[in-house]
């Protein structure tokens, strides 16, 4: 019963690929969030949903794609991947009335680009 | 706009020390602060918070105190363990912040048997 589930956990591939990582969340969140953590632990926000509704769209390459087919799944595709997309990539959730600062966070999907 | 400033790591202390992580803020309005903490492998977890001035968050030996005058919110924990190894984040929210948390850079702590 994880609250915020992420996969793959661990994804290798070769520069050029398209790949996706999936998140979804159990907690009854209305919202839900993409980051990037680089290899120094600097997070950076890239996407957030709120009722299927992108809300924050940070200044990311067009490469990077969310989607959310419903407010308990955001996933992320990632086209064209490139040496700098290695990164850990967190999916997270909040709920908007009792404390949208209030963040839960999936374990994390390690992509490396080779 | 806004922003978080923690100090820089890696910090690395012997258990049973006492454990200081500094954190300022920059922001409009009243923030929320937070310390997330971060153990190797796993995604971020809240530790405490803080949602108005001279509030005090505390949770497993830590604490942070909201400082207002002094745009502060430090991280303390008077005896640390082996198991307090990871990775410290400071972050605030607030109103104009459309919706986002805005984390500091994160801060490793390291604690030896």
């Amino acid at each position: 019963d994880t609250a915020v589930s992420q996969t793959p956990k661990y994804l290798v591939t070769q520069m050029g690929n398209d790949k996706s990582i999936k998140c979804e969340q159990n907690l009854g969140h209305d919202t839900m969030y993409w980051y990037k953590q680089d290899s120094k632990k600097f997070l950076k926000i890239m996407f957030s949903y709120n009722n299927k509704e992108l809300i924050i769209n940070e200044t990311v390459p067009n490469r990077f794609s969310p989607k959310s087919p419903d407010k308990a799944h955001l996933n992320l595709h990632i086209n064209s991947l490139e040496l700098g997309d290695s990164a850990v990539y967190f999916c997270a959730s909040s709920h908007t009335i009792s404390g949208a600062n209030v963040l839960t966070f999936g374990a994390g999907s390690r992509l490396t680009v080779l | 706009g806004n922003s978080v400033t923690q100090m820089e790591g890696p910090v690395t202390l012997s258990e049973e020390a006492f454990l200081t992580i500094n954190c300022t803020y920059t922001a409009t309005g009243y923030p929320s602060l937070f310390w997330y903490v971060q153990y190797p492998g796993e995604g971020l977890q809240l530790l405490l918070k803080a949602t108005k001035a001279d509030d005090k968050g505390s949770n497993k030996g830590f604490e942070a105190t909201y400082r207002k005058e002094t745009t502060s919110f430090h991280l303390e924990k008077g005896s640390v363990q082996v198991s307090d190894s990871a990775v410290y984040f400071c972050a605030l929210y607030s109103s104009g912040s459309a919706r986002q948390l805005t984390f500091g850079s994160g801060t490793q702590l390291t604690v030896l048997p």
